[in-house]
This record gives structure tokens, C-alpha cells and sequence, in this order.
């Protein structure tokens, strides 16, 4: 089956400065690329997402990059503030129905 | 939280008993799906629904059943609890077949098993 990795596991950045957070997955099928943010105590929220077909896609601050040939994909926050503090989780799916297969996250610290 | 609601919110329990979780969706979606979140794991998928009383096994699935009688409601049951199966549970909704990857969550339960 799928298995994703997601690096690093904590990430500390200045307010103002970009963050990136890396994840390669394993299967070459694998044509869905989603990103979500968890607040402490709240579900994942769905924050961009990637279709095997598109390289790169912006939403405001946030950014997704994806290259099928390495099998790894990244998301860039620019400008970061302090509401951008939670836990990110990158996620892998392919053609099956059969749900999403998460990294295990990434624990991003704003400094004041 | 895209009209997906889950009760319990918190709930502990002893070992060896039955517990069932609901999620409820005002969504209309098609599919459904139960995962578990455990610190180092990340999110596992136990279970999913791609229909009415139509379900197949997530990664994680032992232990656990599952019940879709309506659209709107899918449960999840731990027949004889473990305290292995302590865990935030969370469901996840997606509306169609063509975006069946695109999965929106709920808040999650708290289980707890002693």
C-alpha cells in the first residue's frame, strides 16, 4: 500500500519567514495530493490541495509543489503570522476509493 | 466543519465494552469515512462507505464494525473495547465518486478505555 513520509516533525519559524514542509510517498499511482491544518482540539481542515496533472497551485500565502517524477511533494507558507501555528498534515491518495494515507504530521511554531 | 457533526464528543469507558460512535453529515455526500488519530501516526483509515449499507475495511479495521442504514448517519462500533482502541476518532465526508478524495472532517471523539 501507500506509505507517506512528511519531514520535519517540528518546524520553527521566525514571524515574517516562510516555512516548508516536505512529504514523499511511495506509490507512482498515487495522483491526489492534499494538505491540511489541525488546530489543538479541532478536526483537519482542508487547506490546498494537488492533482497529479498540475505542477504548482498558490492560495494566497500558501503554496503546493509537486513532482511526480521524484514522488514528493511540499507546502510553502510565505509570510508567515501567528494564526499559522497548528500541526500540518500532507496526505497521498490514487485512483481507488479506498481514503487518504497521511504523513504524521508536522508541528509548526511561529516565534513572535 | 462542512455540516458533519460526531457524538460523543468525549466518552471513557471500561475494557471489554461495547462502545458505538456516530457521525452524522447534513451534507448529502456520498461517501464516508472513520479514522483514528494516535500521537507518532498520524491519521489511519478503519473503515469507509461508498453507499447505503455498502462498506469495505480501512488499513486499521480490526476490532471494529461499521453501519450505514442511511445516507446521513454512519457508525462505528467497538464490539469489546480495548484499551489499545484509546484514541481521537474522526470522520470524514466526500460527496461524490469523481471527488471522492477530496474529504472534509469532523470535530472528532475523545475514547478512552481503562
Amino acid at each position: 500500500g501507500e506509505n507517506v513520509e512528511q519531514h520535519p516533525s517540528t518546524l520553527s519559524v521566525q514571524e515574517g519567514d516562510s516555512a516548508v514542509i516536505k512529504c514523499t510517498y511511495s506509490d507512482s499511482a498515487s495522483n491526489y495530493f492534499p494538505w491540511y491544518k489541525q488546530e489543538l482540539g479541532k478536526g483537519p481542515q482542508l487547506i490546498i490541495d494537488i492533482r497529479s496533472n498540475v505542477g504548482e497551485k498558490k492560495d494566497q500565502r500558501i503554496a503546493v509543489t509537486l513532482n511526480k517524477t521524484a514522488k514528493h511533494f511540499s507546502l510553502h507558507i510565505t509570510e508567515t503570522q501567528p494564526e499559522d501555528s497548528a500541526v500540518y498534515f500532507c496526505a497521498a491518495s490514487g485512483p481507488r476509493v479506498d481514503g487518504l494515507t497521511f504523513g504524521k504530521g508536522t508541528h509548526l511554531i511561529i516565534q513572535p | 466543519d462542512a455540516g458533519i457533526t460526531q457524538s460523543p464528543r468525549h466518552k471513557v469507558t471500561e475494557t471489554g465494552t461495547p462502545v458505538t460512535l456516530r457521525c452524522h453529515q447534513t451534507e448529502n455526500h456520498r461517501y464516508m469515512y472513520w479514522y483514528r488519530q494516535d500521537p507518532g501516526h498520524g491519521l489511519r483509515l478503519i473503515h469507509y462507505s461508498y453507499g447505503v449499507k455498502d462498506t469495505d475495511k480501512g488499513e486499521v479495521s480490526d476490532g471494529y464494525s461499521v453501519s450505514r442504514s442511511k445516507t446521513e448517519d454512519f457508525l462505528l462500533t467497538l464490539e469489546s473495547a480495548t484499551s489499545s482502541q484509546t484514541s481521537v476518532y474522526f470522520c470524514a465526508i466526500s460527496e461524490s465518486r469523481e471527488t471522492f478524495d477530496t474529504q472534509y472532517f469532523g470535530p472528532g471523539t475523545r475514547l478512552t478505555v481503562l
